[in-house]
């Protein structure tokens, strides 16, 4: 298996720019979640969908942030405006959950380094 | 709200020295997961500890779990340069699928 494919690996944008960051989980997988890290404030989860569906945005900071993911095996995170505070690394990640089995494992993609000037 | 915090935060020992890095969480779950992530690169999953009482080892790294006392421990043994990394463990949060990461522990193995 491929693993988790993140694009672009790396992203420089100007301020006020649209930015598109794109995940492709690991097939079969039915979660799928969008982290943001910075030294500042660590790991943080901004959304994650089961089934193609959002369950939990409480992490997106503004509504400069939006995510979708119109099928299983593709999803997006859009920052329209992009302002520098944005600047971090992106993680996709995804996750099985089977019945009977109790780990909720998440597997990372590799991530995309966002700068915004 | 589920709080996960490690300590220490950093580490920095010499290589062939022994050390415990404590994951402790504040509601109930039996479910905890241990990551590395090496610099500029992404999480890689290390454990997968599902029960109470549950010990994984895996080369030099051992990790357990106590989920009445709502704690991990990631034990080094014998450390080398190659273990050097940041270290993250992260909790289940109840009657959700989404997990609490820590704050992590930077570990750094010198000579």
């Amino acid at each position: 298996d491929a693993g988790v494919i993140q694009s672009p690996r790396h992203e420089v944008t100007e301020m006020g720019q649209e930015v598109t960051l794109r995940c492709k989980p690991i097939s079969g997988h039915d979660y799928l979640f969008w982290y943001r890290q910075t030294m500042m404030r660590g790991l943080e989860l901004l959304i994650y969908f089961n089934n193609n569906v959002p369950i939990d945005d409480s992490g997106m900071p503004e509504d400069r942030f939006s995510a979708k993911m119109p099928n299983a095996s593709f999803s997006t995170l859009k920052i329209q405006p992009s302002e520098p505070r944005d600047s971090a690394v992106y993680f996709c990640a995804s996750s099985l959950v089977v019945t009977g089995v109790a780990s909720n494992e998440q597997f990372f993609g590799p991530g995309t380094r966002l700068t915004v000037l | 709200e589920l709080k996960v915090e490690q300590n220490p935060l950093f580490l920095s020992m010499q290589e062939g020295k022994n050390y415990t890095i404590y994951c402790n969480y504040s509601t109930t779950s039996d479910r905890l997961y241990w990551y590395r992530q090496d610099p500029g690169k992404s999480l890689e999953s290390l454990f997968v500890l599902l029960s109470n009482g549950a010990v994984k080892q895996e080369g030099r790294l051992m990790a357990s779990l106590d989920t009445k006392a709502r704690l991990s421990t990631l034990h080094i043994t014998a450390a080398v340069h190659d273990l050097s990394a940041t270290y993250f463990c992260a909790v289940d949060a109840h009657n959700t699928d989404k997990l609490i990461f820590g704050t992590g522990t930077r570990l750094q193995v010198f000579p």
